[in-house]
């Protein structure tokens, strides 16, 4: 079966760096997205890790560790516009590439 | 990017009646598009998988005559509620498959909000 896990929510201030993080325990594993989705909206695609280690595009950096079963999502200088919901997804084999979608993270920035 | 349209973006109709929602990929072909179920505060279910020319997979619990998928070309799916029922209003969301490099992406449509009377 599939399981991931991540925070239901979470607080920061603007300007500042937050990591949310996801945990997986699934049957096979063939790459971890990251999805944000702000509320009545479909999810946009924010990043993409198959690999162990650091992707970093711009503000937005994501991380994966397969032996752990763990990734993170690092947002920095945070704005008011990144108010959304942080979903993770594990694919788990390449025929279908299906995604199976944690329930998301809630991200709340404040000023 | 790629960019993925849905029809209609917001539909109400009367218990018992069909509802035919349409995705595209407007800029790509897509082999493979998917058609996801979100409820209020949950995260997207996977109802089925849909490859073009062949009928569509089903997840576990989502009836194929209730939902019908029909993928008759490279860059249009659409997914027929048939007989629907106020438990199948909810945020119904498309996404297509890039395929090519390593990702093999989903890109998502806006979603169709179904709300059923």
């Amino acid at each position: 079966g599939q399981n991931i896990d991540q925070p239901t929510e979470m607080t920061a201030t603007e300007g500042a760096i937050v990591q949310i993080n996801c945990t997986y325990q699934t049957s096979g594993f063939n790459g971890l997205f990251w999805y944000q989705q702000h509320a009545g909206e479909a999810p946009t695609f924010l990043s993409y890790n198959v690999l162990d280690g650091l992707e970093e595009k711009g503000r937005f950096s994501s991380f994966l560790s397969r032996s752990k079963g763990y990734s993170y999502l690092l947002l920095k200088e945070l704005q008011m516009k990144d108010s959304a919901s942080y979903l993770c997804a594990v694919r788990d084999w390449e025929g279908y590439s299906t995604l199976t979608f944690g329930k998301g993270t809630m991200l709340l920035v404040s000023p | 990017g790629a960019v993925v349209s849905q029809h209609p973006s917001r539909v109400i109709c009367k218990s018992g009646t069909s509802v035919k929602i349409e995705c595209r990929s407007l800029d790509f072909q897509a082999t493979t598009m998917f058609w996801y179920r979100q409820f209020p505060k949950q995260s997207l279910m996977l109802m089925a998988t849909s490859n073009e020319g062949s009928k569509a997979t089903y997840e576990q619990g989502v009836e194929k005559d209730k939902f019908l998928i029909n993928h008759a070309s490279l860059t249009l799916s659409t997914l027929t509620v048939t007989s629907a029922h106020p438990e199948d209003s909810s945020f119904y969301i498309c996404s297509a498959q890039v395929r090519g490099g390593s990702a093999d992406t989903q890109y998502f449509g806006p979603g169709t909000r179904l709300t059923v009377l």
